[in-house]
């Protein structure tokens, strides 16, 4: 069974720049999770999708959004993006919310 | 609200020694706990879970018991490899957090031959 995978693993963007960020969970799976990891303030978590509509969502300004198709994919959209997103963007996907997440490998986003 | 403290890492142990990581949680309602580990670029896997008071988790030698009278989830190993080296991470979701993974701050392990 396939696992999660985000695409690119790797992006350099410029301040002020916009950002898509995409991830495809395991087959089966309706919940998708999007969580930031930076040194100074660890893993946060981003928003939940699950079935297109978006189902809970952490501290995170409105320049960040997200979108869930109706196969399940997601993408994750930063706008006017900072410094301060620069991080690893992790994508989790489960069978419901309360069932164990599983891990894509990330991407990385560094802006300049 | 609910939180996760995990023991400060780095953490430096020679092969075959004993490992345990600290982890302690707050949380208002009935929580799973988790433990992820990372390796270098690399994104969380799953090493073992909990979903009950009393429950042990376990997973390629490693092990966790939800202790709920001491709100903790201790990792747990009896002999570790190189290849154990990399960030421990203690997570706890529940229903009042909406079901997001609430996660410590990670411990690194190295561990030396």
């Amino acid at each position: 069974k396939a696992g999660v995978t985000q695409t690119p693993r790797y992006l350099i963007k410029t301040r002020g720049q916009q950002v898509t960020l995409s991830c495809s969970p395991i087959s089966g799976h309706r919940s998708v999770s999007w969580y930031q990891q930076t040194p100074g303030q660890g893993l946060q978590f981003l928003f939940e999708y699950f079935s297109e509509t978006q189902r809970n969502k952490g501290n995170f300004p409105g320049r960040f959004s997200g979108r869930q198709f109706s196969n399940s994919r997601s993408e994750m959209n930063v706008s006017t993006l900072e410094l301060g997103d620069s991080a690893l963007y992790l994508c989790a996907s489960s069978f419901d919310s309360w069932t164990p997440a599983f891990f894509g490998q990330g991407t990385r986003l560094t802006v300049v | 609200g609910n939180s996760v403290t995990q023991m400060e890492g780095p953490v430096t142990l020679s092969e075959e020694a004993f490992l345990t990581i600290n982890c302690t949680y707050t949380a208002t309602g009935y929580p799973s706990l988790f433990w992820y580990v990372q390796y270098p670029g690399e994104g969380l896997q799953l090493l073992l879970k909990a979903t009950k008071a009393d429950d042990k988790g376990s997973n390629k030698g490693f092990e966790a018991t939800y202790r709920k009278e001491t709100t903790s989830f201790h990792l747990e190993k009896g002999s570790v490899q190189v290849s154990d080296s990399a960030v421990y991470f203690c997570a706890l979701r529940d229903s009042n957090s909406g079901y997001a993974l609430n996660f410590g701050k990670g411990t690194s392990l190295l561990v030396t031959p």
